[in-house]
């Protein structure tokens, strides 16, 4: 149980282009999801909480109309990195924490992650 | 703010050696702690963690970790390392807030190799 998936898992694009990454929890339902981004050799930095059915919230520094983030549903939350550069090249993971348990301290479950770039 | 510290960022162990990751955090109050495996290529997955019930907690593939709020530390251990636990393992903290909202801060975690 606890599955998250991401799609797609890499992806290639043309500077300029905009590329959307879905993520979803499989066999759970997720009212909180996250998004972060790993640089290589490095660790994950949280770029943004999604909640469902609300507006994002963005980390300190984490461009909101370069990265926007939707959550229509208790399954789905898709990352859509706008008008791409080759500096967004990156490997960004979700994760999403299990609605039905809410105590504090929770596991967050991960997806395998998508490699982005950008040419 | 939090915070949480990985010393060594490559540790190497021969096959069956003893495996010892360190963890310090940073925080007024005890957090949560966790321990997550990467392996390459792929999301991260759970091994550990510690929400303020016993301090000694037992994981997955023989993992354990030790809560010493004296020494602000989250080391992890195997008594036995296999090839297969070459990876990258990450410690992490969630502060006590409101259970809808809780973050995870990583550390910039560690390449554990294993030799044969």
């Amino acid at each position: 149980g606890a599955v998250v998936s991401q799609h797609p898992s890499r992806v290639i694009c043309k500077s300029g282009t905009s590329v959307k990454i879905e993520c979803r929890s499989l066999d759970f339902q997720a009212t909180t999801m996250f998004w972060y981004r790993q640089f290589p050799k490095q660790s994950l930095m949280l770029m943004a909480t999604s909640n469902e059915g609300s507006k994002a919230t963005y980390e300190q520094g984490v461009e909101k109309d370069k990265f926007l983030i939707n959550h229509a549903s208790l399954t789905l939350s898709t990352l859509t990195v706008t008008s791409a550069h080759p500096e967004d090249s990156s490997f960004y993971i979700c994760s999403a924490r299990d609605a039905a348990r809410l105590g504090a301290g929770e596991t967050q479950y991960f997806g395998p992650g998508t490699r982005l770039l950008v040419l | 703010a939090q915070s949480v510290t990985q010393l060594g960022s490559h540790v190497s162990v021969s096959e069956g050696a003893l495996v010892l990751l360190r963890c310090n955090y940073s925080s007024s109050v005890p957090p949560y702690l966790f321990w997550y495996v990467q392996y390459p290529n792929q999301g991260l997955q759970l091994l550990l963690k510690y929400t303020s019930a016993a301090t000694l907690v037992k994981g997955i593939n023989g993992f354990e970790a030790e809560f010493k709020k004296s020494e602000t530390s989250f080391h992890l251990t195997k008594p036995s390392a296999h090839m297969s636990d070459a990876a990258e393992y990450f410690c992490a903290v969630s502060p006590k807030t409101s259970y809808n909202t809780d973050k995870l801060i990583f550390g910039t975690g560690t390449r554990l190799q294993v030799f044969p």
